[in-house]
């Protein structure tokens, strides 16, 4: 159980594209998703938290305009990169939290992450 | 606020060596939940353990085993017999009751090479 799926695992695109990354909980319901960012060799860095039926909250120096995040339903958020620049290029990687558990467990699972990488 | 902090970038080790992975971390909450996460090459995190403050027990699962200790502010991690399997980047982190979100703060993570 508490399986994340996150497509694409891998995604090169152009300066200037749109690249939608999607973030699915398949045996669970997350009423709360997150994304984070890593580069290489570097820890994981919150971006925003994804709350279902509501707006993300973003961390300080994360561009909401830039980083379009919807969480339409219970099982999946999904984040748009908007005119991607070659900054833009890193590893991200979501997770979700089962809240059918107490809150006491309060584990996220992570997705396998999209590596961006833009030309 | 919250930190974590894992001193060791990087271990190498030989096959079958026991290795500790350390973290220590800061808060002031006196509610609050650890964890430690596996990110293998392919990239996922892969979740490993989660222990609350409350909860000072050590746990072993196999070749994992873990040392939480509210006195020092550490919460180690040792592999037994280490494989080569194990080679990865070890994430620990911390997350505090108060936060609503219930976000993680990560330490900087410690890559385990382990050669055969």
């Amino acid at each position: 159980g508490a399986v994340v799926s996150q497509h694409p695992s891998r995604v090169i695109c152009k300066s200037g594209t749109s690249v939608k990354i999607e973030c699915r909980s398949l045996d669970f319901q997350a009423t709360t998703m997150f994304w984070y960012r890593q580069f290489p060799k570097q820890s994981l860095m919150l971006m925003a938290t994804s709350n279902e039926g509501s707006k993300a909250t973003y961390e300080q120096g994360v561009e909401k305009d830039k980083f379009l995040i919807n969480h339409a339903s219970l099982t999946l958020s999904t984040l748009t990169v908007t005119s991607a620049h070659p900054e833009d290029s890193s590893f991200y990687i979501c997770s979700a939290r089962d809240y059918s558990l107490t809150l006491a467990k309060n584990i996220q699972y992570f997705g396998a992450g999209t590596r961006l990488s833009v030309l | 606020a919250q930190k974590v902090t894992q001193a060791q970038t990087e271990i190498s080790v030989v096959e079958k060596e026991d290795v500790t992975l350390d973290c220590v971390y800061e808060t002031r909450d006196t509610t609050y939940y650890l964890f430690w996460y596996k990110q293998p090459p392919s990239g996922e995190l892969v979740f490993l353990i989660r222990r609350n403050s409350f909860d000072e027990q050590n746990e072993i699962s196999g070749r994992y085993s873990w040392n939480f200790q509210k006195s020092t502010s550490s919460f180690n991690f040792t592999i037994t017999a280490s494989q080569v399997v194990d080679s990865a980047v070890y994430f620990c982190a911390l997350s505090e009751a108060s936060n609503a979100g219930n976000m993680l703060t990560f330490g900087g993570g410690t890559r385990l090479m382990v050669k055969p």
